[in-house]
């Protein structure tokens, strides 16, 4: 167990729709960053927050979002979703000063159907 | 932009023989990080072993061993004694040190099966 949660575990939905993810960093750490694994893309970083604020933004669509709260989780949106988004949803964390070892979630499985 | 190249997409191996992975990247930085992920059937990232740049010394963890080359760039991942857990696929990632830019760049996986 890394100590960073993440929910819903599984998420079906239709296209068009708009779902959130939410992620829990483990104890203390001050940054989330979200990653997308698909079947052809491989395994993609997203968007980085540090204590509230984002820190870095990769290959993030503009249909998507996140945000840090106060108390350090995080949320991704994802609106307007397409069949092509279907994928698993990965939130790590680490502590936040510079380069540090990531901890991952258990992932959200994301079925847009 | 820095790219990790993972040229073996499976490998098997026997139960208690050695299997070597290999992971290759490409950056023009000298301060980095190195990491191998495991990603079990159960979809969850572990953390298997890491590496810093500036260290000469091979990381090791357990049955698991890295032959760190930084001038070619290379970044194996050894297991010794293999066991059936260890059936998973296997990331390489790298990690720039520099303060605002610390996402991983993943390959794109080994899948190794350990056969009983």
């Amino acid at each position: 167990d890394s100590g960073v949660t993440q929910t819903p575990k599984h998420l079906i939905t239709a296209t068009g729709q708009r779902v959130t993810l939410r992620c829990s960093p483990r104890s203390g750490d001050l940054s989330v960053y979200w990653y997308q694994q698909s079947l052809d893309q491989g395994l993609q970083f997203l968007i980085q927050y540090y204590n509230g604020e984002e820190r870095a933004k990769g290959n993030i669509l503009e249909r998507f979002s996140a945000q840090q709260f106060p108390d350090l989780h995080s949320e991704l949106n994802l609106s307007s979703l397409e069949l092509g988004d279907s994928a698993l949803y990965f939130c790590a964390s680490s502590g936040g000063g510079g380069a540090q070892t990531q901890y991952f979630g258990p992932g959200t499985r994301l079925l847009v159907l | 932009a820095q790219t990790v190249t993972q040229s073996q997409p499976e490998m098997s191996v026997q139960e208690a023989e050695t299997v070597t992975l290999s992971c290759t990247y490409d950056t023009s930085e000298s301060n980095y990080y190195l990491f191998w992920y495991k990603q079990p059937p159960s979809r969850q990232m572990i953390l298997v072993i890491r590496q810093e740049a500036y260290k000469q010394q091979n990381a090791t963890e357990n049955r698991f061993s890295v032959n760190f080359q930084k001038a070619a760039k290379s970044f194996s991942l050894k297991i010794s004694d293999s066991q059936l857990g260890d059936t998973a696929m296997y990331f390489c990632a790298f990690q720039l040190s520099n303060f605002g830019n610390e996402k991983l760049t993943f390959g794109t996986g080994t899948r190794l099966t350990i056969i009983p």
